[in-house]
């Protein structure tokens, strides 16, 4: 079955510092990937959709010079969290799909926990 | 927007069959109806999906209204590793993307 790979599984940072992380699609090649944040206790809130080869498009109220997404190819995407602040501590997850069809699941790396000191 | 409803939790016993209800009555007629689940700390796991016809696979039924405005999810031997929140998500043309929203979910608890 598909696979969605995500990388680190958990990091700590100090404030003010920066965050790479990566989500693969292992058997398949993705167009577009999908990044989301969960907070404790609350459910996944969409933050961006990469594109490969574009932009990506972000959500209302997702600052996109705060949460840097790069989609170079079409098994990688990363979301760089610049600047971090303890208020980014969150549980970051990836998703893709196999195609742009809504037939065609969505799925998801096992996510990033992100601790910022 | 083709929110869904669910109860936020549910207990199922050990080996019953667990029936997780979901309500999407304003779906429209190219809008799949997806459930996942969420083990803590992981990653959702895709489940089953469905568009108006019942499915099933080795994970679970999917039984979709006849009308389409509600859904349920059948684990048919619940284990006490189907502890997690379950999420019904509508996905379709609506919205201009392939994304997935997800809303509260239902916590079930298996109890042995």
């Amino acid at each position: 079955g598909a696979v969605v790979s995500q990388h680190p599984s958990r990091v700590i940072c100090k404030s003010g510092t920066s965050v790479k992380i990566e989500c693969r699609s292992l058997d398949f090649q993705a167009t577009t990937m999908f990044w989301y944040r969960q907070f404790p206790k609350q459910s996944l809130m969409l933050m961006a959709t990469s594109n490969e080869g574009s932009k990506a498009t972000y959500e209302q109220g997702v600052e996109k010079d705060k949460f840097l997404i790069n989609h170079a190819s079409l098994t990688l995407s990363t979301l760089t969290v610049t600047s971090a602040h303890p208020e980014d501590s969150s549980f970051y997850i990836c998703s893709a799909s196999r195609d742009r069809t809504y037939n065609s699941p969505l799925h998801f790396g096992n996510g990033t926990r992100l601790t910022v000191t | 927007d083709a929110k869904t409803t669910q109860p936020p939790s549910m207990d199922c016993a050990e080996g019953r069959a667990a029936n997780l209800p979901c309500n999407h009555s304003t779906i429209s007629g190219n809008e799949y109806v997806y459930w996942y689940r969420q083990i803590h700390s992981q990653g959702p796991q895709y489940i089953i999906h469905g568009l108006k016809n019942n499915e099933t696979n080795e994970m679970a039924s999917l039984i979709i209204t006849e009308d389409r405005k509600s859904s349920t999810l059948i684990l048919p031997h619940a284990t006490l590793r189907d502890t997690a929140v379950y999420y019904c998500i509508v996905r379709g043309v609506r919205y201009n993307n392939n994304d997935m929203r997800f809303g509260a979910g239902t916590r079930l608890t298996v109890k042995p």
